[in-house]
């Protein structure tokens, strides 16, 4: 079994569209994170979640929008595409909102907007 | 949060051991050094980290400097399948914090 798991893995879309991206963990994880990772290959925190509650909501456009309907799943809502959004999205679960919490990652969900 | 310094690059040869540097002369004294690799199209994976002593697992080594300033990611007989981007990480102390990646160091390994 995949412990984090990530679908679709691959997302090619029209700007303008609005796409969502699912995130699951199977570990028993209370934190739940979304990183993107651009074409320089930078990885960049964009949202944190612990319990269902939001706790780390960096820099991001509010056409992306986090969901949780309960601690083992993190959802990304992406409204109204655009080219620069393309990149490629890890889901991340670590035990806890600290330090001593391993994040383990999924595969990642590569979108490209044209 | 405080900022790491790796170099960009290093080669290796197989079976031989790897020693990544990574330079962190404003960290606190809270900070954890974390190291995350990431192999080519996957996600990150966590390798190591540590305080102030020296940590061994079955992936690698951590060797942390007494005045924790800097560190050393050891893999003690490098394999094909240890090329990857190895990132050294400060981690707060503090809950809530999340991971900070930087530029991190490619490591290539030749047969």
């Amino acid at each position: 079994d995949t412990a984090v798991s990530q679908t679709p893995k691959y997302l090619v879309t029209q700007m303008g569209n609005d796409k969502s991206i699912k995130c699951e963990q199977n570990l028993g994880h209370d934190t739940m994170y979304w990183y993107k990772q651009d074409s320089k290959k930078f990885l960049k925190i964009m949202f944190s979640y612990n319990n269902k509650e939001l706790i780390i909501n960096e820099t991001v456009p509010n056409r992306f929008s986090p969901k949780s309907p309960d601690k083992a799943h993190l959802n990304l809502h992406i409204n109204s595409l655009e080219l620069g959004d393309s990149a490629v999205y890890f889901c991340a679960s670590s035990q806890i909102a600290g330090v001593a919490g391993e994040l383990f990652f999924g595969e990642g969900s590569r979108l490209t907007v044209l | 949060d405080a900022k790491t310094t790796q170099p960009n690059s290093m080669e290796s040869n197989e079976e031989e051991p790897v020693h990544l540097p990574c330079n962190h002369s404003t960290i606190s004294g809270t900070d954890y050094i974390h190291w995350y690799r990431q192999l080519p199209s996957q996600g990150p994976e966590y390798v190591i980290h540590g305080l102030t002593s020296n940590v061994n697992n079955r992936m690698a080594s951590l060797a942390i400097a007494e005045d924790r300033k800097s560190s050393t990611l050891i893999l003690h007989r490098a394999t094909l399948r240890d090329a990857a981007v190895y990132y050294c990480i400060l981690r707060s102390d503090q809950a809530g914090t999340a991971l900070i990646f930087g530029k991190g160091t490619t490591l290539s390994v030749s047969s």
